[in-house]
C-alpha cells in the first residue's frame, strides 16, 4: 500500500502569510494527488486535484506543484477564512490520506 | 442541485452489524466511481472503500476487508456500505464522496453519519 506523510503536521501563520505544505508518497503516484481543506465539523472540500488543477471556485491563492513522490501545497497569502485542516490524498492505487496539516492562527 | 445524503448511522455494540446508505442526486451516479471515506473522532480522514462506476472493480481498505461490503444500485441513485463485525475502532464519521473521472479526487461529499460501536 502507498503512505502519504505530510509535513508539518501543524502550524502556526498570521494572515497574509505564505504557507506551504508538503506531502511525499512511499512510490511514484505519478500526477494522482490531490489536496482537500477541512474545517470543524464540516465534510472535507477539494481544492485541488492532478497535483496542480484548481477546483472549480477554489481562490487562486492556493495552488499546487510536484512529480513522483514530492508535492506541496502553497497559499500564497493566508487569509482568515483558509484556517483550517488540509489532508492530502493519492489515487494512483487504490486511495490514501495523508495524516494532515492543521493550520492554526499564530 | 449535486448533493449526497448519508443515513445509517447509529450505536451498535461490538461484533453487531450496520449498513449505511447513501442517496445522490442532480447527477448521473451510474456514470461516476464512489468511495466511502470515514474519520474517527479527533482523527484525520481514513479511505475505506470505492466502487468503480463501471462495476470493474471494488476496493477495501485492510482495516475493513472482509468485514464491510460496498453495493451500488444505479437504478435508485444509492451507494451502500454493509458493515459486519463491527469493533470500537470503527467508530467514525462516514462520508460518501464521489470521484471526479479519471481518478481526479473526490469532489462532492456527504454531509456524514456517525457510527458509534461501544457495548
Amino acid at each position: 500500500d502507498i503512505q502519504m506523510t505530510q509535513s508539518p503536521s501543524s502550524l502556526s501563520a498570521s494572515v497574509g502569510d505564505r504557507v506551504t505544505i508538503t506531502c511525499r508518497a512511499s512510490q511514484s503516484i505519478s500526477s494522482y494527488l490531490n489536496w482537500y481543506e477541512q474545517k470543524p465539523g464540516k465534510a472535507p472540500k477539494l481544492l485541488i486535484y492532478a497535483v496542480s488543477s484548481l477546483q472549480s471556485g477554489v481562490p487562486l491563492r492556493f495552488s499546487g506543484s510536484g512529480s513522483g513522490t514530492e508535492f506541496t501545497l502553497t497559499i500564497s497569502s493566508l487569509q482568515p477564512e483558509d484556517f483550517a485542516t488540509y489532508y492530502c490524498q493519492q489515487s494512483y492505487s487504490t486511495r490514501t490520506f495523508g495524516q494532515g496539516t492543521k493550520v492554526e492562527i499564530k | 442541485e449535486v448533493q449526497l445524503v448519508e443515513s445509517g448511522g447509529g450505536l451498535v455494540k461490538p461484533g453487531g452489524s450496520l449498513r449505511l446508505s447513501c442517496a445522490a442526486s442532480g447527477f448521473t451516479f451510474s456514470s461516476y466511481s464512489m468511495n466511502w471515506v470515514r474519520q474517527a473522532p479527533g482523527k484525520g480522514l481514513e479511505w475505506v472503500s470505492s466502487f468503480s462506476s463501471s462495476s470493474s472493480y471494488i476496493y477495501y481498505a485492510d482495516s475493513v476487508k472482509g468485514r464491510f461490503t460496498i453495493s451500488r444500485d444505479n437504478a435508485k441513485n444509492s451507494l451502500y456500505l454493509q458493515m459486519n463485525s463491527l469493533r470500537a475502532e470503527d467508530t467514525a464519521v462516514y462520508y460518501c464522496a464521489r470521484d471526479r473521472q479519471l481518478l481526479q479526487g473526490m469532489d462532492v461529499w456527504g454531509q456524514g453519519t456517525t457510527v458509534t460501536v461501544s457495548s
